[in-house]
């Protein structure tokens, strides 16, 4: 069965730091991959996606991830963190239905 | 483009009670999908509609919880009777087309938070 693994249940980055989210799944083959972001009281809104091609992908709003099949990992990043970043991010992984990690809460301290 | 609409925004019932929701998709998307999101966890499919077929259910607990997309168009999701492991957020989401979600990604609401005491 997929599963997906956000180890970190929260981060604190000081603003203008940069940011590294883990994510590692579970699956048949290459799934889908997501990354997804909720601000408070909000829905989730879609930050980036990879199936295949280049490992490095550029999402909205600065983000990037890295696809790494021998780890089985999908990693988000952001070079300089602003205070509005402060969410909770989800990675997800699948094809018609997606499976979500349990979520990593971003604080960003002044 | 309008968003994912869903109402109500909260509910607050006792246990054994009943709830409903409702949720209109993005115009012309013909996939719909009702997930369930505890405090401190991802959300979790519950049922998915493809127009007003049922795709997947298999995670819906059907002894208390029902869904139906009539039209193909807005859906609800009932809960009866409600349990205290009910509390969560409810989202729904649509997508253009069911069989890729790479292509044609999640459109989610903004969520019915319940509160069941």
């Amino acid at each position: 069965a997929q599963s997906v693994t956000q180890p970190d249940i929260h981060i604190t980055v000081s603003e203008g730091a940069s940011l590294e989210l883990r994510c590692n799944y579970s699956y048949g083959a290459t799934p889908y991959l997501f990354w997804y972001v909720q601000s408070p009281g909000q829905g989730l809104q879609l930050l980036l996606k990879y199936f295949s091609g280049d490992t490095l992908v550029q999402g909205i709003k600065g983000f990037e991830a890295e696809f790494k099949r021998s780890q089985s990992s999908f990693n988000l990043r952001k070079p300089s963190v602003h205070w509005s970043d402060a969410a909770e991010y989800f990675c997800a992984v699948g094809y018609s239905t997606l499976t979500f990690g349990k979520g990593t809460m971003l604080l960003v301290s002044p | 483009e309008a968003g994912v609409a869903q109402s109500p925004r909260y509910k607050i019932i006792e246990k054994r009670q009943s709830v409903a929701f409702w949720c209109n998709p993005i115009s012309g998307h013909a996939t719909l999908y009702w997930y369930q999101q505890i405090l401190g966890q991802g959300p979790k499919l519950l049922i998915q509609f493809q127009n007003n077929g049922v795709v997947d259910d298999s995670q819906l607990p059907k002894d208390r919880f029902s869904a139906e997309r009539l039209k193909g168009v807005d859906s609800t999701l009932k809960i009866q009777p409600a349990k205290l492991e009910d509390s969560a957020v409810y989202l729904c989401a649509s997508s253009a087309v069911g069989e890729s979600s790479y292509n044609s990604p999640l459109h989610f609401g903004n969520g019915t938070r319940l509160t069941v005491t």
